[in-house]
C-alpha cells in the first residue's frame, strides 16, 4: 500500500497570502494518478486537481498542483476567505487507493 | 450532470451488517467505476472499495475480509455492505463515482451511520 504524508498537518495564513500544501509518498505515484480535494465542514469532498497539475471544471486558476514521483505540491498563490478548508492529496495504484491525512488550511 | 445519494440506516448495532444504497441520478451506472469511501469523525478519508458496472470489484485490503459491494444496473443504483461492524466503523460514508481516470470528480453528499447498543 502506498503510504501519503501532507505537510504541514495545520496552516495559518491571511487572506491574500500564498498556501503550499505538500503530499509526500511512501513510494512512487504515476502523476496521471495523484490527485488534490478541498473539504469543507459538513460537506463532501471536492476535486481541485488531477493527474497532479491538471485543473477540474470550475476550479479557479488561483490553485495549482504539481510534482513527480514522490513529492507533489499543491499551490493556493492569493487565499481567498472561502478557501480556507482541509485538502487532501489521493492517488490510484495497483493497489488500490490511498488518502493523505490532510492539511488545514485556517485563518491567522 | 450525475448526481449521487446515499440512503440507509443511522444506527447499526455492534456485530451486525451495515448497509447503504447509492442512487445514481442524471445518468446511467453503465459505465464508469462507483465507489464507497469513509471518514471517521474529526478524521481523513479510507477508501472502502470499488465497482464496475460489469460487477468487477476492488476492495481495501484492510476491510477486504468485511466488504461486499454490488452493483443493480436495472435499479441505477450500487450498495455496500459491511459484515461485523463496531464502533470504529462510525463514519461518515460516501459514495463517489470513480475512480474515473484515477480520480473522484463526482461524490454524494455522505451519510452518517453510528455503531451502538
Amino acid at each position: 500500500e502506498i503510504v501519503l504524508t501532507q505537510s504541514p498537518g495545520t496552516l495559518s495564513l491571511s487572506p491574500g497570502e500564498r498556501a503550499t500544501l505538500s503530499c509526500r509518498a511512501s513510494q512512487s505515484v504515476s502523476s496521471s494518478y495523484l490527485a488534490w480535494y478541498q473539504q469543507k465542514p459538513g460537506q463532501a469532498p471536492r476535486l481541485l486537481i488531477y493527474g497532479a497539475s491538471s485543473r477540474a471544471t470550475g476550479i479557479p486558476d488561483r490553485f495549482s498542483g504539481s510534482g513527480s514521483g514522490t513529492d507533489f505540491t499543491l499551490t493556493i498563490s492569493r487565499l481567498e476567505p472561502e478557501d480556507f478548508a482541509v485538502y487532501y492529496c489521493q492517488q490510484y495504484g495497483s493497489s488500490g487507493i490511498t488518502f493523505g491525512p490532510g492539511t488545514k488550511v485556517d485563518i491567522k | 450532470q450525475v448526481q449521487l445519494q446515499e440512503s440507509g440506516p443511522g444506527l447499526v448495532k455492534p456485530s451486525e451488517t451495515l448497509s447503504l444504497i447509492c442512487t445514481v441520478s442524471g445518468g446511467s451506472i453503465s459505465s464508469y467505476y462507483w465507489s464507497w469511501i469513509r471518514q471517521p469523525p474529526g478524521k481523513g478519508l479510507e477508501w472502502i472499495g470499488y465497482i464496475y458496472y460489469s460487477g468487477s470489484t476492488n476492495y481495501n485490503p484492510s476491510l477486504k475480509s468485511r466488504v461486499t459491494i454490488s452493483v443493480d444496473t436495472s435499479k441505477n443504483q450500487f450498495s455496500l455492505k459491511l459484515r461485523s461492524v463496531t464502533a470504529a466503523d462510525t463514519a461518515v460514508y460516501y459514495c463517489a463515482r470513480g475512480p474515473y481516470g484515477g480520480y473522484y470528480p463526482g461524490w454524494g453528499q455522505g451519510t452518517q451511520v453510528t455503531v451502538s447498543s
